[in-house]
């Protein structure tokens, strides 16, 4: 069966520090990969999605960069935090009997001081 | 582009009240309609969905139908449960490969 592994799950980084998120699927190959955060109050924002290797969509001008360096490994990154980056980040995988849903990692909370 | 207009929270209820949670969408195409929940300190697990016009989805007591006409996908329950307790997002999916959610309802029961 297909599985979802996020890390870590809690984070706090000072501001202008890097970020490294990683997620990995175990199970499945080629998945659509996703990145959300959630941010108090702000509901479920994409931030990234990859159809495959190397292939990066951007929903939002940010601070954030993704990466996907291998098919079934997701990286969410930044070269300096700011603030306004704390939140709970989501990483998530399509699939289903007809890839018609997603399939979510348990989240890292991060915070930013 | 697509979107989804979720009601805002916080919700509280006693146990056993009937809850409605009020979601519309704005899409172009014929997208599928979701229901996720957040049980804290978790990510979402999907709770149902609905993929077709007057489909019905259901789980765990919840129910919620595709109305194409009003563009809506609002969740109910008949009874709820102190363990209902979370956020409930509604989401869409269109044509791409994008899913957007809506903004969350936080749903407090009480004994």
């Amino acid at each position: 069966s297909q599985t979802i592994h996020q890390w870590p799950a809690t984070l706090v980084q000072p501001v202008g520090s890097p970020l490294s998120l990683e997620c990995t699927v175990e199970g499945t190959s080629n998945p659509n990969l996703y990145w959300y955060r959630q941010a108090a109050g702000r509901g479920l924002q994409l931030l990234f999605y990859s159809v495959g290797i190397g292939q990066i969509s951007s929903e939002v001008p940010q601070n954030l960069s993704a990466s996907r360096p291998q098919d079934r490994q997701f990286i969410l990154s930044s070269k300096k935090l700011l603030l306004s980056d704390s939140g709970f980040y989501l990483c998530a995988w399509r699939g289903g009997q007809s890839n018609e849903k997603l399939f979510f990692g348990s989240g890292t909370q991060l915070s930013v001081l | 582009g697509d979107s989804v207009t979720q009601m805002e929270g916080p919700v509280t209820l006693s146990e056993e009240a009937f809850l409605t949670i009020n979601c519309t969408y704005t899409a172009t195409g014929y997208p599928s309609l979701f229901w996720y929940v957040q049980y804290p300190g978790e990510g979402l697990q999907l709770l149902l969905k609905a993929t077709k016009a007057d489909d019905k989805g259901s789980n765990k007591g919840f129910e919620a139908t595709y109305r194409k006409e009003t563009t809506s996908f609002h969740l109910e329950k008949g009874s709820v449960q102190v363990s209902d307790s979370a956020v409930y997002f509604c989401a869409l999916s269109g044509g791409g490969n994008q899913f957007y959610f809506g903004t969350g309802t936080s749903l407090t029961v009480i004994p």
